[in-house]
């Protein structure tokens, strides 16, 4: 149980293009879902925090704008990235959490890359 | 908010010896304390977790200690084998399920046979 899918896993498009990213809880209903950036040997940043049905959380730094998050169900949140440029590439991952615990279950990730 | 340390950021053990990895917290309302293993190009996968009214859990060769008085908390893994091999994440989270975990930097662990 609790597993989280996302997808593409991998996509590459040109500056300028706008890209979105699916996150799914497929076998539970997560009431919060997590953005992750993770750079290179380099630790999680979390992006935002979205509960179903209300507008994400975004964290200091992170522009709103131009990283749109949507959690329009209990099972799906999507991560928009607007305008893309080569800055933007990323290795993006996505977690959810069950209402029911405190334990947080990640998405396989999705290899962005901006020409 | 809360910050968090983790120390160190790269371990190198002999297979069959123990590691230790720890971590520190800034906010002392801090009260879940989860472990996540990130194997090279997967997915962070939780390990071991513990909650603030427990000093010590276990799970076979992975244990987790807590320090609330000096707020930091620690991951043994006892009898390392290659497979232990991956990058290690320790992270608190301040209230109810529905708040945010701050992680740590990463702890990169090889086991050599």
């Amino acid at each position: 149980g609790a597993v989280v899918s996302q997808h593409p896993s991998r996509v590459i498009c040109k500056s300028g293009t706008s890209v979105k990213i699916e996150c799914r809880s497929l076998d539970f209903q997560a009431t919060t879902m997590f953005w992750y950036r993770q750079f290179p040997k380099q630790s999680l940043m979390l992006m935002a925090t979205s509960n179903e049905g209300s507008k994400a959380t975004y964290e200091q730094g992170v522009e709103k704008d131009k990283f749109l998050i949507n959690h329009a169900s209990l099972t799906l949140s999507t991560l928009t990235v607007t305008s893309a440029h080569p800055e933007d590439s990323s290795f993006y991952i996505c977690s959810a959490r069950p209402g029911t615990e405190e334990t947080q279950y990640f998405g396989p990730g999705t290899r962005l890359l901006v020409l | 908010g809360e910050n968090v340390e983790q120390h160190p950021s790269t371990l190198s053990v002999q297979e069959g010896d123990s590691a230790v990895i720890k971590c520190t917290y800034s906010d002392s309302a801090s009260n879940y304390f989860p472990w996540y293993k990130q194997e090279l190009g997967k997915r962070p996968q939780l390990i071991i977790d513990i909650r603030s009214n427990v000093g010590e859990k276990k799970d076979q060769r992975i244990a987790v200690t807590l320090n609330k008085t000096a707020k930091h908390f620690s991951l043994h893994i006892t009898e390392t084998q290659p497979e232990d091999s991956a990058v290690y994440f320790c992270a608190a989270r301040v209230g109810t399920n529905a708040g945010k975990s701050t992680f740590g930097d990463g702890t990169t662990l090889t086991v050599k046979p």
